[in-house]
């Protein structure tokens, strides 16, 4: 079966980077995800990684895969006050998004 | 390009009522997912539909049905509303039989009083 877990909160001083973290079960996922939420909107895709990707690089965003620990890490550079919102970490599997919790950044001047 | 589209965007039903709820996907996008959003539990799949077909269902039960049309628009209706049932409906399209790309709309809120 699947199951995403996120840590549910991070601070981090703006202009700082912010590294949200994640950890999955389903091996068998292609795809790994990650969503912002802001408050009162839908999702909006971030990025995505592909499963025998170790790394991805997108302006401010790194994403970093461990398929070894089923681990995936989202990195933010200079983190700034718009990028306060929730963040899923998501997998895929016959068709659907599994998604974690997600975690709330607060970013603070 | 327009995005996802979801009407209506906000909806207030009682107890025992059945609501469709709409969506729009992308241009050229066939496959069409639905995801409930509640705080406690979170984002969880309804289903999904791809050129009419659904290809895959949640865990839910029966009063919640889907459909999608053969121009890709889908609905998902609620028969004999819950108070449980109040959340947020995200519809989200992707183009192709295999794409990994999902884009999502803005949501509909229920409220069930």
């Amino acid at each position: 079966g699947e199951d995403v877990e996120q840590s549910l909160f991070l601070s981090v001083r703006e202009g700082d980077s912010s590294v949200i973290n994640c950890t999955y079960t389903d091996s068998s996922s292609t795809y790994l995800y990650w969503y912002k939420q802001e408050p009162g909107a839908g999702l909006q895709l971030l990025t995505y990684i592909f499963s025998n990707m170790d790394m991805k690089q997108d302006q401010r965003l790194t994403v970093l895969l461990n398929k070894k620990d089923k681990h995936l890490s989202l990195r933010i550079a200079d983190t700034q006050t718009g990028d306060s919102a929730i963040y899923f970490c998501a997998e895929t599997h016959d068709y659907k998004l599994s998604f974690g919790a997600g975690t709330t950044v607060t970013v603070r001047a | 390009k327009a995005g996802v589209t979801q009407t209506p965007r906000y909806l207030i039903k009682t107890r025992g009522q059945q609501v469709t709820l709409s969506c729009s996907p992308i241009s050229g996008h066939r496959s069409v997912s639905w995801y409930q959003q509640t705080p406690g539990q979170g984002l969880q799949f309804l289903f999904e539909y791809f050129s009419e077909t659904q290809r895959n269902k949640g865990n839910f039960p029966g009063r919640f049905s889907g459909r999608q049309f053969s121009n890709s628009r889908s609905e998902m209706n609620v028969s004999t509303l819950e108070l449980g049932d109040s959340a947020l409906y995200l519809c989200a399209s992707s183009y192709g039989q295999a794409s990994y790309e999902q884009y999502f709309g803005p949501g509909t809120r229920l409220t069930v009083t």
